[in-house]
């Protein structure tokens, strides 16, 4: 079975600092992780993606995320916060026998002017 | 990518009656899936759908309270049945494409529904 755990449902920061949301996963599979976003009363937006490749993946808007096997992590990382970074973010897992993709409880970033 | 549309965007229903959820995609998909998003809550999947064959519904969802069609590869509705307060949450479609990732899922903007 798969699941993730984001560790931090809420995260504050001030414009201009590094962001970090954290996120371990448990999976039987060699799993597929993802970073997704939802800004309020919007859907939700691709961030990442790691799927076995490269374990430092670059994602959209300055955002990126390194797959740690032996710390079965994937914490996704912004060295700079912008204003319009503030929303949701949900560390998601697949893999095994479907796409079925399995969400994180989400983590809520405000940013600080 | 996909753009994916979703009607109604938000609506306010009386508890016992039912709401059909349509879900539009701008290209054909093999997979749509359906999840349901609580207040506060994550994301969860409600039922995989895909064209020509019956919905595939996760531990703890129900054809009969959840019927879902897919007639097309571009369209789906999903139905939440005999309303109670507790089904008060967003709605989400999504579909499988491939794209910048692979195998990527988009999402539509949901449907916010509220039970009275």
């Amino acid at each position: 079975a798969q699941s993730v755990t984001q560790l931090d449902s809420h995260v504050s920061v001030s414009e201009g600092t590094p962001v970090l949301l954290r996120c371990n996963y448990s999976s039987s599979y060699s799993p597929s992780l993802f970073w997704y976003v939802q800004h309020p009363n919007k859907g939700l937006q691709l961030l990442l993606k790691y799927t076995s490749a490269a374990t430092l993946v670059k994602g959209i808007n300055g955002f990126e995320a390194e797959f740690k096997k032996s710390e079965t992590s994937f914490h996704l990382t912004k060295p700079s916060a912008h204003m319009s970074d503030a929303a949701e973010y949900f560390c998601v897992v697949t893999g095994g026998a479907t796409n079925k993709l399995i969400f994180g409880t989400g983590t809520l970033l405000a940013v600080q002017p | 990518s996909a753009v994916i549309s979703q009607k109604p965007s938000r609506d306010i229903c009386q508890r016992g009656t039912s709401l059909t959820i349509q879900c539009q995609v701008d290209s054909q998909v093999t997979m749509m899936f359906w999840y349901r998003q609580q207040p506060g809550q994550s994301l969860t999947l409600i039922a995989t759908a895909n064209q020509g064959s019956e919905a595939t519904y996760e531990s703890g969802f129900v054809i009969d309270k959840f019927p879902i069609s897919r007639p097309n590869l571009t369209f789906s509705t999903l139905t939440v049945s005999n309303m109670s307060p507790e089904d008060s949450s967003i709605y989400l479609c999504s579909v499988e494409t491939s794209g910048t990732f692979h195998n990527e899922q988009f999402f539509g903007p949901g449907t916010r529904l509220t039970v009275l």
